[in-house]
């Protein structure tokens, strides 16, 4: 049974940055074609993917964001950790990580979700 | 990057109602497209992967269709429990992008 969860702070200060922590189970980030992605969900709006990872180290980010954001792994603690710099007010959003597989390795898509955690921007 | 758009952003309907949802890709996506499903306060549920592959335990009223830039999720028999936001997202190339969503409501 594959299970995600998202921990960092709920609240953070303009300019200050966001570090959000995956923890995992059910799966491991050393078979290949897996990956776990971060995606934001602002209140009342639609989704956006901000980074992947992948079992192979490989690395995505929304270009838009690419500067501020960095994702890493850490295979032995079943993590994926995401840091985002210099917070704004426009980052309040409910941050989700998600699992999934490449699509020559399964179906492509995000298959499994954390539960989310909302991140509030405010000094 | 590939812009997805799904007009209506809500869509009224009755229990019992046949509802299709549509989703435009701005360049051809092949059939890499995935549609979920999202209640408020929750998580998006996986329900359409390669534009028309059931995931599993989704039940067979849902069904997507589609491919190159034109997509279609449809709900046979709308249910009490399908009353949600519906996500489009192409997984063609990077970066992965989602529609603005449909809500469908009760009318």
């Amino acid at each position: 049974q594959i299970t995600l969860k998202e921990s960092g702070p709920t609240l953070v200060k303009p300019t200050q940055t966001l570090t959000l922590t995956c923890t995992f189970s059910g799966f491991s980030l050393s078979t290949s074609g897996v990956g776990v992605g971060w995606i934001r969900q602002p209140p009342g709006k639609a989704l956006e993917c901000l980074a992947l990872i992948y079992w192979d180290d490989d690395k995505r980010y929304s270009p838009s964001l690419k500067s501020r954001l960095t994702i890493t792994k850490d295979t032995s603690k079943n993590q994926v950790v995401l840091t985002m710099t210099n917070m704004d007010l426009v980052d309040t959003a409910t941050y989700y990580c998600a699992h999934r597989r490449k699509r020559n390795y399964g179906s492509g898509s995000f298959d499994y979700w954390g539960q989310g955690t909302l991140v509030t921007v405010s000094s | 990057d590939i812009q997805m758009t799904q007009p209506p952003s809500t869509l009224s309907a009755s229990v019992g109602d046949r509802v299709t949802i549509t989703c435009r890709a701005s360049q051809s996506i092949s059939s890499w497209l995935a549609w979920y499903q999202q209640k408020p306060g929750k998580a998006p549920k996986l329900l359409i992967y390669k534009a028309s592959n059931l995931e599993s335990g989704v039940p067979s009223r849902f069904s997507g269709s589609g491919s190159g830039t034109e997509f279609t999720l449809t709900i046979s028999s709308l249910q009490p429990d399908d009353f949600a936001t519906y996500y489009c997202q192409q997984y063609n190339s990077y970066p992965l992008t989602f529609g603005g969503g449909t809500k469908v409501e009760i009318k």
